[in-house]
């Protein structure tokens, strides 16, 4: 059971355009959500994290949104720039023990 | 540099045989975790210590594998009898007990033949 999802498996923009990547989630007793990026050969590095009494967090060219109703998140970047070409996961902590729920990912490529 | 280091980066092993892998966390930090990454997937949790009691397994974490904390600090895991469906990305990740953000190490990326 995909608990968080990722149906996009792979995005390309223009730089300097907005890149908008989605996740969707099943569990509504989710209460944290976190971006993750991934460039090939390396582990996963926190991007940015959202609370569930929040519906927006932003971090300079990063923002989450959180719609709580549709159980869907989104991360928008902007502007893109070709550095941001990497594989980004969502992910859920499952209850107190803070191990994560990851999407399958979806891989940004921005061309310059 | 103070991030989540793992050794080794690449492991290529015939089948059957056994392996170890090693991950050092950011020495602050009371909880370790193992996740399992294959091709197109995000990453698997596997198992977690809090310190060097070992709190949780996944179902995924089949009897040939096993992992210890001794004295809460590094963390090894060791596949037995190695399977070709073993192959993938092994990935350490350690955070303090109160903070949802995981930091990962760059894992350990297993070949079986």
């Amino acid at each position: 059971d995909q608990q968080v999802k990722q149906n996009s498996p792979s995005l390309s923009v223009q730089e300097g355009r907005i890149s908008i990547l989605n996740c969707d989630y099943t569990n509504s007793m989710f209460d944290y959500f976190l971006w993750y990026k991934k460039y090939p050969a390396e582990g996963p590095t926190f991007l940015i994290s959202i609370s569930s009494i929040k519906d927006k967090n932003e971090d300079g060219r990063f923002t989450v949104f959180l719609n709580k109703s549709a159980k869907h998140l989104s991360l928008h970047i902007v502007p893109s720039q070709p550095g941001d070409s990497a594989v980004y996961f969502c992910a859920a902590p499952r209850g107190s023990q803070g191990n994560l729920i990851f999407g399958k990912g979806t891989k940004l490529s921005v061309k310059p | 540099d103070t991030g989540v280091s793992q050794d080794p980066r690449h492991k290529i092993t015939k089948r059957g045989q056994n392996v170890t892998f090693r991950c050092d966390p950011i020495s602050e930090h009371n909880r370790l975790y193992w996740y399992r990454q294959t091709l197109g997937q995000g990453p698997e949790f596997l198992t977690y210590f809090q310190n060097e009691a070992q709190l949780e397994k996944s179902r995924l974490l089949s009897d040939r594998f096993s992992a210890e904390r001794p004295k809460g600090s590094f963390s090894t895991l060791e596949i037995q009898r190695t399977e070709q469906g073993d192959s993938a990305m092994y990935l350490c990740a350690s955070s303090l007990a109160r903070s949802t953000e995981a930091f990962f190490g760059q894992g350990t990326r297993l070949t079986v033949v």
